[in-house]
């Protein structure tokens, strides 16, 4: 059974630019969901997806956006990126099952920063 | 406004003793409690969750407890051993998850 995985592991980009990070969901989840966690806070919830449609949403303005595909693997786009979206973005995936108990199983995340 | 707090940014136990790690939260509407560990460079772990309308559950050396009533939580590791030094994040479930800032274990030989 493959975990999740992401990428890239480490990204820098400029003010102003635009990124795309990619994550694969582990086997037999059908749900994803994205955490932004800045230095010394816990994971922020972005928002998730489920069978290819935004299933919730955190505060976080509309230039995050996000997609899944038929596969259940997820993109999370920033556009226009401001040096304080410097974080490490995690992408976590869940079963039908238990979902709705929150358990998740986390990739290692993508560490980007923003100069 | 955090809805869930950890107010101990780290502890440190002697390695065989309890660890006993607290997290409080501001609304009655959670569902789930969970509990994740964290190593570095690497995505938290789910531990061990806990339904609201329970008070406890185990699950080996790790033991969630819920006080309703107070709106805490607690997970208690017997014993420590050295490889629960990590960064652990108390969370709660409603429609969407929410993490408190996390607690840094160190577990002393």
């Amino acid at each position: 059974e493959t975990g999740v995985t992401q990428s890239p592991t480490h990204l820098i980009k400029t003010r102003g630019q635009q990124v795309t990070l990619r994550c694969s969901s582990q086997s037999g989840h059908n749900t994803v969901s994205w955490y932004q966690q800045a230095l010394g806070q816990g994971p922020q919830f972005i928002f998730q997806y489920y069978r290819e449609e935004e299933n919730g949403r955190g505060n976080f303005p509309p230039r995050f956006s996000g997609l899944q595909f038929p596969n259940y693997s997820s993109e999370l786009n920033v556009n226009a990126l401001e040096l304080d979206d410097s974080a490490l973005y995690l992408c976590a995936s869940s079963s039908p099952l238990r979902q709705g108990a929150g358990e998740q199983y986390f990739g290692p995340g993508t560490r980007l920063t923003v100069t | 406004d955090q809805q869930v707090k950890q107010n101990s940014p780290s502890l440190s136990v002697q390695e065989g003793r309890i660890s006993i790690l607290n997290c409080d939260y501001t609304n009655s509407m959670f569902d789930y409690f969970l509990w994740y560990k964290k190593y570095p460079a690497e995505g938290p772990t789910f531990l061990i969750s806990i339904s609201s309308i329970k008070d406890k559950n185990e699950d080996g050396r790790f033991t969630v407890f819920l006080n309703k009533s107070a709106k805490h939580l607690s997970l208690h590791i017997v014993p420590s051993q050295p490889g629960d030094s990590a960064v652990y994040f108390c969370a709660a479930s409603e429609s969407k998850i929410i993490f408190g800032k996390g607690t840094r274990l160190h577990i002393l030989p």
